[in-house]
């Protein structure tokens, strides 16, 4: 199984929203609700910012919302504040797990 | 509150085998709401989830891998532990530990993360 395809970047002004997107197949992110989505600043561990395709961990702010339509997720980020520019990773299960290549997202 | 904490050489040489423990604190590593998995990230690049073991003992590897991999746990020291032998240069990444959430049987996602260490794969 191939890796998840995600834009290597995307950006945005403070306050804007931004939608990364995360492709895979009907065998993975097609097949599963089981989508997530992490945040990882730059010589951090990842942080988990979404389960499940939409679900928020408790501390997660709510500008952070996650869907799935066929086989693309997407993870938008509303109200973009500095804090959140960082690499976001989406991963699915598959059997296995598959990680997307990163989203560098940067605030503007 | 939970924590993960790698531990291991930062240096391997080539073909050797590279060994990596995960200290669980605050919490069981014996629960069967949970897989505790393996990911790496080499210099510049992205995640790579390496396997996942549960608390049985029971293995799940990335099929690039699972020639080279064995992850064990050991109960009765809540930790948990990451062998690749025959180590290459591409093996040279930061490791991390994380849980793992499960349900039936499937790995959902990772909530918990260790801080992660830097292996170095070089003679």
């Amino acid at each position: 199984q191939s890796a998840l395809t995600q834009p290597p970047s995307a950006s945005g002004s403070p306050g804007q929203s931004v939608t990364i997107s995360c492709t895979g197949t009907s065998s993975d992110v097609g097949s599963y609700n089981y989508v997530s989505w992490y945040q990882q600043h730059p010589g951090k561990a990842p942080k988990l910012m979404i389960y499940e395709v939409s679900k928020r961990p408790s501390g997660v702010p709510d500008r952070f919302s996650g869907s799935k339509s066929g086989n693309t997720a997407s993870l938008t980020v509303s109200g973009l504040q500095a804090e959140d520019e960082a690499d976001y990773y989406c991963s699915s299960y598959a059997g296995i797990l598959l990680f997307g290549g990163g989203t560098k997202l940067t605030v503007l | 509150q939970l924590q993960l904490q790698e531990s291991g050489p930062g240096l391997v040489k080539p073909s050797e085998t590279l060994s990596l423990t995960c200290t669980v604190s605050g919490g069981s590593i014996s629960s069967n709401t949970y897989y505790w998995g393996w990911i790496r990230q080499p210099p510049g690049k992205g995640l790579e989830w390496i396997g996942n073991i549960f608390y049985s003992g029971s293995t799940y590897y990335n099929p690039s891998l699972t020639s080279r991999v064995t992850i064990s746990v050991d109960t009765s020291k809540n930790q948990f532990s990451l062998k690749l032998n025959s180590v290459t240069a591409a093996d040279t990444a930061v490791y991390y530990c994380a849980r793992v959430t499960r349900f039936f049987g499937v790995a959902r996602s990772m909530d918990v993360w260790g801080q992660g260490t830097t292996v170095t794969v070089s003679s």
